[in-house]
């Protein structure tokens, strides 16, 4: 079965960091590309990044470009998302996916 | 960036309508759209991808189409475990791009 487990969420003060982890299980995870999504409270689904299968390409909305980090250690079957210079509305529960699988989201909320 | 225009925002329907939701791509995306499910509180299920081929395990009333630019989710025989929010999403092209999502209630 796959499953994807995210972490690290939590209150954070505005301008600082916060790292997301997803850890994937139930197939090959270093075949294939990731994503992550977020969705604001009451609000739709935005695509965060990309990232490819073994690193090469990596993309990221205008949203949080230059400030947001995707990347993946695929022995450890493991994504990550470094976030830094947190506004609130980088408020969102974020979820890691692939197309067909969605981890169930991990919250962060940016207030002071 | 690709815009996908959605409609209608909300859809009231009775058990065993057919109802149609609609996305217009701002460019050419060929069959590049999936269509989500997500209900309240739960992560979002990959209904239709690849614009018409239906995912694993997704009861057969779900259906996609293409026409140009247009992308239709359409449910035949709508069932009460229906009632949700539906999104589609062009993966053409980055960034990828959410339609503003349809939520489908009874009626």
């Amino acid at each position: 079965e796959v499953q994807l487990v995210e972490s690290g969420g939590g209150l954070v003060q505005p301008g600082r960091s916060l790292k997301l982890s997803c850890v994937a299980s139930g197939f090959t995870f270093s075949n294939y590309g990731m994503n992550w999504i977020r969705q604001a409270p009451g609000k739709g689904l935005e695509w965060v990044a990309y990232i490819s299968s073994g690193s090469s390409y990596i993309y990221y909305a205008e949203t949080v470009k230059g400030r947001f980090t995707i990347s993946r250690d695929n022995a450890k079957n493991t994504l990550y998302l470094q976030m830094t210079s947190l506004r609130s509305e980088d408020t969102a529960l974020y979820y890691c996916a692939r197309p067909s699988n969605w981890g169930q989201g991990v919250m962060v909320t940016v207030s002071s | 960036d690709i815009q996908m225009t959605q409609s209608p925002s909300s859809l009231p329907a009775s058990l065993g309508d057919r109802v149609t939701i609609t996305c217009r791509a701002s460019q050419d995306i060929g069959n590049y759209l999936r269509w989500f499910q997500q209900k309240p509180g739960k992560s979002p299920r990959l209904m239709i991808y690849g614009a018409t081929n239906l995912a694993a395990g997704v009861p057969s009333r779900f259906s996609g189409s293409r026409s140009g630019s247009d992308y239709s989710l359409t449910i035949n025989s709508l069932e009460s475990e229906d009632m949700a929010i539906y999104y589609c999403l062009q993966h053409n092209e980055y960034p990828h791009t959410f339609g503003a999502g349809t939520k489908l209630e009874l009626k």
